[in-house]
Order: C-alpha cells, then structure tokens, then sequence
C-alpha cells in the first residue's frame, strides 16, 4: 500500500496569512493527489484534485502543486472559514490512502 | 452533481453486522464507482472499498477483507456497505462517495451514518 504523510499535524495563523501544507507519498503517484476540507461534523470536501485543479466553487486562495512523491496545499490568505482539517489522497492505486490530516486553527 | 443519501444510525452488538445504504440521485449510477470511507471518532479518513455498478468490479482494502462487502442495486440506484463481525474498533461514521471517472477524485459526499458498536 502506498503510505501518505503530512506535515505539520496542526497549525494555528493568523487571518490573513498564507498557510502550506505537504503530503508526501511512500512511492511515485504522477499527480494522483487530491486535497479535502473536513469541518467539524461535516462530510470532507474535494478541494483540489490531479495535483493542481481547483474544484469547481472553491474559493481561488486554495491552490496545490507537486508531482511524484512531493505535493503542497497552499491558503494564500486565511479566512476564518478555512477552519478545518484538511486531507490529502492519492488515488493511483488502490486501496486509495488518505494522509493522516492537518488541523488548521485561527490565531 | 451527484448527490448521495444515506440510511440512519445504527447501535450493534459486538460480533453482529451492520449494512449500511447509500441512495445515489442524478448522474448514471452504473457508470460510476462508489467508495465507502470511515472515520472512527478524532481519527483520520480510511479507504475501505469501492465498486463500479455496471460491471460489478468490487476492490477492497485488506484491513477489512473477509470482514466487508460492498454491493449495489442499479434498480434503485443504492449502493451497500455490509461489515460484518463487529467490534468495538469499529465505531466510526461511515461515508460513501462518488469516485469521479477522469481523475478518481472523490468528488460528492454522503451526510455520513454513524455506527455504535457497543454491549
């Protein structure tokens, strides 16, 4: 199975600022990586999927990069709803594995 | 867009099964996989298994082998998670999803159904 990581755990910003977080993969998956936002209690979201793609409605401030075994989720300016946990997925093979989360906490 | 709906919550007995439902509604049901998801109370999102309707390919994670199975009716447009043997690890709000055909991301959610494994 391919392992997922990221960093950090968590973090906490300030309104306004730009925020990254990284997932790695245990092997090359091209650019099979989508990012979720989870709110507490709520089904995750799809942000950002083949590494780069904005889904459709989400706010323009999300953005991710990356290929092969290296990926980002940027927040180029935190809103107060960006409130979340936020998920990243590689979906190049099954079982499709998840990263174990980024909590995202306003300062 | 896709939307799915699924059955309420559920309190089950340690070593009895659960079966849990995922009504699909717009979109062509058979044409597209549905995964089922968990979450186990302050933990992570874990993949389980998918299943692609109109050729009845099932996948499954090996954590769950032997212990799930995930059907689905194209006559009603449901799709089903059964897991069975359960225990106490195994309270969790359970998800299904729509894998998109293009790009495998999963890209319209259920509301979630909870699942209390407890004596």
């Amino acid at each position: 199975d391919i392992q997922m990581t990221q960093s950090p755990s968590s973090l906490s910003a300030s309104i306004g600022d730009r925020v990254t977080i990284t997932c790695r993969a245990s092997q090359t998956i091209s650019r099979s990586l989508n990012w979720y936002q989870q709110k507490p209690g709520k089904a995750p979201k799809l942000l950002i999927y083949a590494a780069s793609s904005l889904q459709s409605g989400v706010p323009s401030r999300f953005s991710g990069t990356g290929s092969g075994t290296d990926f980002t989720l940027t927040i180029s300016s935190l809103q107060p709803e960006d409130l979340a946990t936020y998920y990243c997925q590689q979906s190049n093979s099954n079982p499709q594995t998840f990263g174990p989360g980024t909590k995202v906490e306003i300062k | 867009q896709v939307q799915l709906l699924q059955s309420g919550a559920e309190v089950k007995q340690p070593g009895s099964s659960v079966k849990v439902s995922c009504k699909a509604s717009g979109g062509t049901f058979s044409s597209y996989t549905i995964t089922w998801v968990r979450q186990a109370p302050g933990q992570g999102l874990e993949w389980m298994g998918s299943i692609l309707p109109i050729v009845d390919i099932r996948n499954y994670a090996q954590n769950f082998q032997g212990r799930v199975t995930i059907t689905a009716d194209k006559s009603t447009s449901t799709a089903y998670m059964e897991l069975s043997s359960l225990r106490s690890e195994d309270t969790a709000v359970y998800y299904c999803a729509r894998e998109r055909v293009y790009d495998s991301s999963l890209s319209d959610w259920g509301q979630g159904t909870l699942v209390t494994v407890s004596s």
